[in-house]
């Protein structure tokens, strides 16, 4: 129940491309969903969030899609960018404690 | 830079050993978390602190401990060490607590053990 299943693994996008990211949940008590950008190195950093009372948030490029009644949520990259390359981590939440996906490592060519 | 330091940056050591990983969070930032990431079991979350007090935990094992000091820096021990217990452990912090505020990540302390 605590599971946050995220696909794909990895995912190949060419410049100016669109990328996605699927993550599903099973605890309907989660109630923050976050998108972290890992580079190698580096500690992750929160890149967008939505809570449960919106389908859809945009910033710049990164939209996130959530389906609650499907318990699902996904990030769309548009207009993809090689400084883009990064692993993305889903992430599920009830009061701060942050139940992360498996990771998906993101390479855009140019 | 997110505010949040962290050292070592890396450490080696034994098996059997005892290692602290320490935390300094965000000026301002009360809550300190931390999260060990490994290759087989993801970024898992460890323990939360808030103001001094332990607030929430996840998977820890009982061979690792954190406190959270009066000046808000933030300790994880890790004792009698395994082979499996190599992996990046990162101290994030956040101004309060309950309300699923911004975690921001540390550099992270890369533990190696021999």
């Amino acid at each position: 129940q605590q599971q946050v299943k995220q696909s794909p693994q990895s995912l190949i996008v060419q410049k100016g491309g669109i990328s996605i990211i699927n993550c599903a949940y099973e605890n309907t008590a989660f109630d923050y969903f976050p998108w972290y950008q890992q580079f190698p190195g580096k500690g992750p950093a929160l890149l967008i969030a939505i809570r449960p009372d919106v389908s859809e948030k945009k910033e710049g490029r990164f939209t996130i899609s959530f389906n609650k009644s499907a318990k699902q949520f996904s990030l769309h990259i548009m207009d993809s960018q090689p400084g883009d390359s990064a692993t993305y981590f889903c992430a599920a939440s009830k009061t701060d404690k942050l139940i992360f996906g498996t990771g998906t490592r993101l390479q855009v060519f140019p | 830079d997110s505010g949040v330091t962290q050292t070592p940056k890396h450490l080696i050591t034994a098996t059997g050993q005892r290692v602290t990983l320490r935390c300094s969070p965000r000026s301002g930032d009360l809550s300190v978390y931390w999260y060990q990431q490994s290759l087989d079991q993801g970024l898992q979350f460890l323990i939360h602190y808030y103001n001094g007090e332990e607030r929430a935990k996840g998977n820890i094992l009982e061979r690792f401990s954190a406190q959270q000091f009066p000046d808000l820096h933030s300790e994880l021990n890790l004792s009698s060490l395994e082979l499996g217990d190599s992996a990046l452990y990162f101290c994030a912090s956040s101004v309060v607590w309950g309300l699923n505020s911004e975690q921001f990540f540390g550099p992270g302390t890369r533990l190696t053990v021999l």
